[in-house]
């Protein structure tokens, strides 16, 4: 199966700061990324998807990057709101692997 | 507004089984791949089960196969998923989420607030 290691585990930024997360697919998935923000006591909410692609009402500030295997999401300018833990995903074919996931935090 | 809502969860015996629902509302059940994703207290996401528009086809994770099934009732705009044979690995709360429209490859791009599963004895 297809192995997705996403780093950093965790990150805590100032709230302006502009901070990058990374997931790396141990086999090429075609693109079928996908990046899912899940605040404290809520429902995974889909940010982007494959790889590049920003679902329709997430702010601009929220960005993807792709390559075959290699995959980015930026935050700029951080927010309050921005708080949480970010899971990338394939999901071209089953198994839908997750990632590990990255906890955000505002200094 | 397009939703999904989760529901039966609860504590349960180990050993024992529990089917949770997914009730979907506002756009076209039917044409749609269906999924649970779980995740136990304090951990990650986990893929667990998916399903076909028709129900014609499953996928399971390893750590359920044999033990869980998937179905729906396209006529009732319902999702289920029957759990058996549970063990404490289980206990978690399940999340039902739409995923691909009839022939398209899409993320998941509706989740209910999920349903939750103790398993305890």
């Amino acid at each position: 199966d297809i192995q997705l290691t996403q780093s950093p585990s965790s990150l805590s930024a100032s709230v302006g700061d502009t901070v990058t997360i990374t997931c790396r697919a141990s086999q090429g998935i075609d693109g079928y990324l996908a990046w899912y923000q899940q605040k404290p006591g809520n429902a995974p909410k889909l940010l982007i998807y494959a790889g590049s692609y920003l679902k329709s009402g997430v702010p601009p500030r929220f960005s993807g990057r792709r390559s075959e295997t290699d995959f980015t999401l930026t935050i700029s300018s951080l927010q309050p709101e921005d708080v949480g833990t970010y899971y990338c995903q394939r999901y071209n074919i089953a198994p839908f692997t997750f990632g590990q996931g990255t906890k955000l935090e505002i200094k | 507004q397009v939703q999904v809502m989760e529901s039966g969860g609860g504590v349960v015996q180990p050993g024992t089984s529990l089917r949770v629902s997914c009730s979907a509302s506002r756009f076209p059940f039917r044409n749609y791949v269906m999924h649970w994703v779980r995740q136990a207290p304090g951990k990650g996401l986990e893929w667990v089960a998916s399903i076909l528009y028709d129900g014609s086809s499953q996928d399971y994770t390893d750590s359920v196969k044999g033990r869980f099934t998937v179905s729906r009732d396209n006529s009732k705009d319902t999702l289920f998923l029957q759990m058996n044979y549970l063990t404490s690995e289980d206990t978690a709360l399940y999340y039902c989420a739409r995923g691909s429209y009839s022939g398209a490859t899409e993320a998941f791009d509706i989740w209910g607030q999920g349903t939750r599963v103790t398993v305890s004895a």
